[in-house]
């Protein structure tokens, strides 16, 4: 069981809105940043949004972030068939000292 | 570019140490505002950290396998190497390492940025 909660699974159509939420508590996601990873299996993780709602360099405008109290949500836009991949949330975690992260929400793009 | 690659055995005995390396480019370990962390994800389950280790050789375990774990680094090597011991079945993993951005002594605001492919490491006798 993760520490943050996400659903496992979210699904869209091309072209279409998808947002994923992620869970948490007081000592992590309500009192340190979020950051976004996208992942395929067999891949290096890739960071998606970092502090929140930051985008780095390469990662397009489709992708944004946003945090309020102890959730958190990545929102993709514009939807396309190569989002398709594994989303995961992590956080700082104040009581264990280190980061944790959510369980992973598998996209479909129907 | 920052590249990270692990390296070590594909499979290990119960009871037996794992060692694995993490060969990394691109950036210094002697660098205010760097960091390593391993992190491993068992089949079908979630990501989970092991260990850090920062710029200035401060280090963080994970609670739960604190007393199993040892992360080290060779700056002169671009190396950072996590040892594991008392291996067991439910340790198989694919196990990645991580390059940390942050501030300082910041430490709850560092994050991983590029991460390595990963290595799958089987425990099984």
């Amino acid at each position: 069981q993760s520490v943050l909660t996400q659903p496992p699974s979210a699904s869209g159509t091309p072209g279409q809105r998808v947002t994923i939420s992620c869970s948490g508590s007081r000592s992590n996601t309500g009192s340190n940043y979020v950051h976004w990873y996208q992942h395929l299996p067999g891949t290096a993780p890739k960071l998606l949004i970092y502090r929140n709602n930051q985008r780095p360099s390469g990662v397009p405008d489709r992708f944004s972030g946003s945090k309020s109290g102890t959730s958190a949500s990545l929102a993709i836009s514009g939807l396309r068939s190569e989002d398709e991949a594994g989303y995961y949330c992590a956080a700082w975690d104040d009581i264990l000292g280190g980061p944790v992260f959510g369980g992973g929400t598998e996209l479909t793009v129907l | 570019q920052i590249t990270l690659k692990e390296s070590g055995p594909t499979l290990v005995k119960p009871t037996q140490t794992l060692t694995l390396t993490c060969t990394f480019s691109g950036f210094s370990l002697s660098t205010s505002g760097v960091g390593v962390g391993w992190i491993r994800q068992p089949p079908g389950k979630a990501l989970e950290w092991l260990a850090l280790i920062y710029w200035d050789d401060e280090r963080r375990y994970s609670p739960s396998l604190k007393s199993r774990l040892t992360i080290t680094k060779d700056t002169s090597k671009n190396q950072v190497v996590l040892t594991m011991t008392n291996m067991d079945p439910v340790d198989t993993a694919t196990y990645y390492c991580a390059h940390m951005v942050g501030s300082g002594t910041y430490y709850y605001n560092y994050y991983m940025d590029v991460w390595g492919k990963g290595t799958t490491v089987t425990v099984s006798s």
